[in-house]
């Protein structure tokens, strides 16, 4: 089974400063089925990005996502007062679903 | 508009079972491509994701808790049922459901929708 490891476990970052979080598979995946999503405090998770580089539906352009093989990262260019939240990367393989910890991005 | 709505009890008793009921709109799970799935997060902890249930009624279950799991569907009701046996302490949780996804030929899947969660605790 595949195990997902987010770094770093906590960003401290201020409002338009560029946020680069990093997700790695224990094994090589395929890019198709890694995702990224945001949450908020007392929300259910939201869909960011899936095949690790699409954005889902009015996702802003200053979120991007990349990566292959075992390493991806989420890239938010300039950071707004409503990014800061935790994002999980997901990995569907086998006929399951992980996720990675989170990385938590909050206000410094 | 897809919307998605758990229900069930929010206190369980150490050994029960629990049963939520995922509820939902906005589309068809007989429709080729549609999924739902149970998710859950225990508080201040990552997401884990329980079981799934397809179009054409094919289930999967977490490979930790399949032993405990099972889930069902209505189709004509757009309900979505898990039940978990033997109900523990850890498993207290906000347990989600969630519309997921399925690309052509399973090109891709993602957790587009998602309902507001239900807090399970159990206790004594």
């Amino acid at each position: 089974e595949i195990v997902l490891t987010q770094s770093p476990g906590t960003l401290s970052l201020s409002p338009g400063e560029r946020a680069t979080l990093s997700c790695r598979a224990s094994q090589s995946v395929s890019s198709s089925y890694l995702g990224w999503y945001q949450q908020k405090p007392g929300q259910a998770p939201r869909l960011l990005f899936y095949g690790a580089s699409s954005r889902a539906t009015g996702i802003p352009d200053r979120f991007s996502g990349s990566g292959s093989g075992t390493d991806f990262t989420l890239t938010i260019s300039r950071l707004e007062p409503e990014d800061f939240a935790v994002y999980y990367c997901q990995h569907y393989g086998n006929s399951l679903f992980t996720f990675g910890p989170g990385t938590k991005v909050d206000i410094k | 508009q897809v919307t998605l709505r758990e229900s069930g009890p929010a206190l369980v008793k150490p050994t029960q079972t629990l049963t939520l009921t995922c509820t939902f709109s906005g589309f068809s799970l007989s429709t080729s491509g549609m999924c739902v799935s149970w998710i859950r997060q225990p508080p201040g902890k990552a997401l884990e994701w329980l079981a799934r249930i397809d179009w054409d009624d094919a289930k999967y279950y977490s490979t930790s808790l399949k032993t405990r799991l099972a889930i069902s569907r209505d189709t004509s009701k757009n309900q979505v049922v898990l039940t978990m046996t033997n109900m523990d302490p850890v498993d207290t949780a906000t347990y989600y459901c969630a519309r997921l996804r399925r690309g052509a030929g399973g090109s891709y899947y993602y957790f587009d929708w998602w309902g507001q969660g239900t807090l399970v605790t159990v206790s004594s």
